[in-house]
C-alpha cells in the first residue's frame, strides 16, 4: 500500500530535550515536506526537500532541522524543543514535476507533539 | 505571493442538504488548487484538484469544485450531505514555478452534518 508513515504519532516531552520525528514514504517520491498545523492558522511549511541531500527552509523553519540522506526518509529534528513548538506535525511527499501530478502531495497521519 | 481564504470556519448542514464550502484564492500566476479533507485524528486526504484542465473538477465521495477565474474562487460542493462527510476541509494553492512547491492552506472549514 502506497503511504507516508510517521513515528511517533503522539509525543510528550520537556523543554530542551532533543527529539526526532521520523517520516518515510514508499512511493519513490522525489519531493518531501514538513508542515505544522495550529488552530486557526491552517498548515504551514517548515522545511522541504527536492531530492536526496537537497533541503531548504519553508515558512517557519526556526527551531527545526531536517536531513535527507535517503530518498524514502525525511526526519524532522527538534534540537531544543520549546513550548511554542507544541503542534500537530505532518509529513508529505510528492513526485517531481510531471503532468497530472502537479503539486499533489500525499500526507502522513500526523504527529501530535506536546512540549512542557 | 499566494493566499487562500476560506469563508466560514464552521458550516452546519442537515443530512441530505447541499454542502457549499467557499474558497477564494489570490495568485499572480495560474494556480493549482486543491481541496483536502481531514477526518478526526487522521491526516489530510486529497479530495480533488484543479491543474488548468477542466474548470469543473469532480473528486471523491461525490464532491466537486468549480474554478472561476473571474471570481478567483474554487468553491467545494456536494448535492446531498451524508453524516460521514463531517470533517474539516482545507482549500490550498501551490505555486509550481518555485522549487518550494509549498501548499498554502486556508484556515479550514469544519463541516457538521445534523441528522
Amino acid at each position: 500500500e502506497a503511504q507516508v508513515t510517521q513515528n511517533p504519532r503522539y509525543l510528550i516531552t520537556v523543554t530542551g530535550k532533543k527529539l526526532t520525528v521520523t517520516c518515510s514514504q514508499n512511493m519513490n517520491h522525489e519531493y518531501m515536506s514538513w508542515y505544522r498545523q495550529d488552530p486557526g492558522l491552517g498548515l504551514r511549511q517548515i522545511y522541504y526537500s527536492m531530492n536526496v541531500e537537497v533541503t531548504d527552509k519553508g515558512d517557519v523553519p526556526e527551531g527545526y532541522k531536517v536531513s535527507r540522506k535517503e530518498k524514502r526518509n525525511f526526519p524532522l529534528i527538534l534540537e531544543s524543543p520549546s513550548p511554542n513548538q507544541t503542534s500537530l506535525y505532518f509529513c508529505a511527499s510528492s513526485f517531481g514535476p510531471r503532468p497530472g501530478q502537479e503539486g499533489t502531495q500525499y500526507f502522513g497521519p500526523g504527529t501530535r507533539l506536546l512540549v512542557l | 505571493a499566494q493566499s487562500v481564504t476560506q469563508l466560514g470556519s464552521h458550516v452546519s448542514v442537515s443530512e441530505g442538504a447541499l454542502v457549499l464550502l467557499r474558497c477564494n484564492y489570490s495568485s499572480s500566476v495560474p494556480p493549482y488548487l486543491f481541496w483536502y479533507v481531514q477526518y478526526p485524528n487522521q491526516g489530510l486526504q486529497l479530495l480533488l484538484k484543479y491543474t488548468s484542465a477542466a474548470t469543473l473538477v469532480k473528486g471523491i465521495n461525490g464532491f466537486e469544485a468549480e474554478f472561476k477565474k473571474s471570481e478567483t474562487s474554487f468553491h467545494l460542493t456536494k448535492p446531498s450531505a451524508h453524516m460521514s462527510d463531517a470533517a474539516e476541509y482545507f482549500c490550498a494553492v501551490v505555486n509550481m514555478d518555485t522549487g518550494r512547491r509549498a501548499l498554502t492552506f486556508g484556515s479550514g472549514t469544519r463541516l457538521q452534518v445534523q441528522p
